[in-house]
């Protein structure tokens, strides 16, 4: 069973396209996490959510907007893609934050043209 | 910005112990120190999570002062799908939850 889960795991698009990334987990955890690597390797945070309830929100472009459904999923937003946008994107999931262990998904790699 | 700093790469070679010591001098007294690995086109998989002083389990150990404004990853006997990048992350509650660059671990034969 596969513990978070991201689709898709490639996206290519064009800029100015708007297109989601959907995040499931299935460990019963509370919290889950956006993150953005990019080409450098840095893995930035982006959001979290805490039973459904925003708690992390960084500095990231309003074109990002995260939406969370229920405990088990976290989808991402991307409105008006930029070529700057292009990363590998990751969800995480913990059963709280920091001094709990994070489960990463596989990542989905965006590429804008 | 993240709040370590850590060497970018390493060399070793299998059968060595490999110490990776990450820096973070401003580490609050609600912060926790935690270790991932990535392997490439994944994502990071947790080591070890430590406090203070030293915490071992079946992989790792990790040893913290204790002024604890760094901390090292101690990983035994390595080999060669040892090799992979390592974060570490200090953070507590909502802060700081930014990854630095890592550390590249290679391992030669």
């Amino acid at each position: 069973d596969t513990a978070v889960s991201q689709t898709p795991k490639y996206l290519v698009t064009q800029m100015g396209n708007d297109k989601s990334i959907k995040c499931e987990q299935n460990l019963g955890h509370d919290t889950m996490y956006w993150y953005k690597q990019d080409s450098k390797k840095f893995l930035k945070i982006m959001f979290s959510y805490n039973n459904k309830e925003l708690i992390i929100n960084e500095t990231v472009p309003n074109r990002f907007s995260p939406k969370s459904p229920d405990k088990a999923h976290l989808n991402l937003h991307i409105n008006s893609l930029e070529l700057g946008d292009s990363a590998v994107y990751f969800c995480a999931s913990s059963p709280g934050l920091a001094e709990y262990e994070q489960y990463f998904g596989p990542g989905t790699r965006l590429t804008v043209t | 910005l993240a709040k370590t700093t850590q060497p970018i790469s390493m060399d070793s070679y299998e059968g060595q112990e490999v110490n990776i010591t990450c820096s973070h001098n401003n580490i609050a007294t609600n912060d926790y120190i935690t270790w991932y690995q990535q392997f490439p086109s994944q994502g990071p998989r947790f080591i070890i999570q430590g406090y203070k002083t030293k915490v071992t389990n079946e992989v790792a150990s990790l040893f913290i002062p204790a002024d604890r404004k760094s901390s090292t990853l101690s990983l035994p006997r390595v080999s060669l799908s040892d090799t992979a990048v390592y974060y570490c992350l200090v953070a507590g509650g909502a802060d700081g939850l930014t990854f630095g660059k890592g550390t590249h671990l290679i391992i030669q034969p």
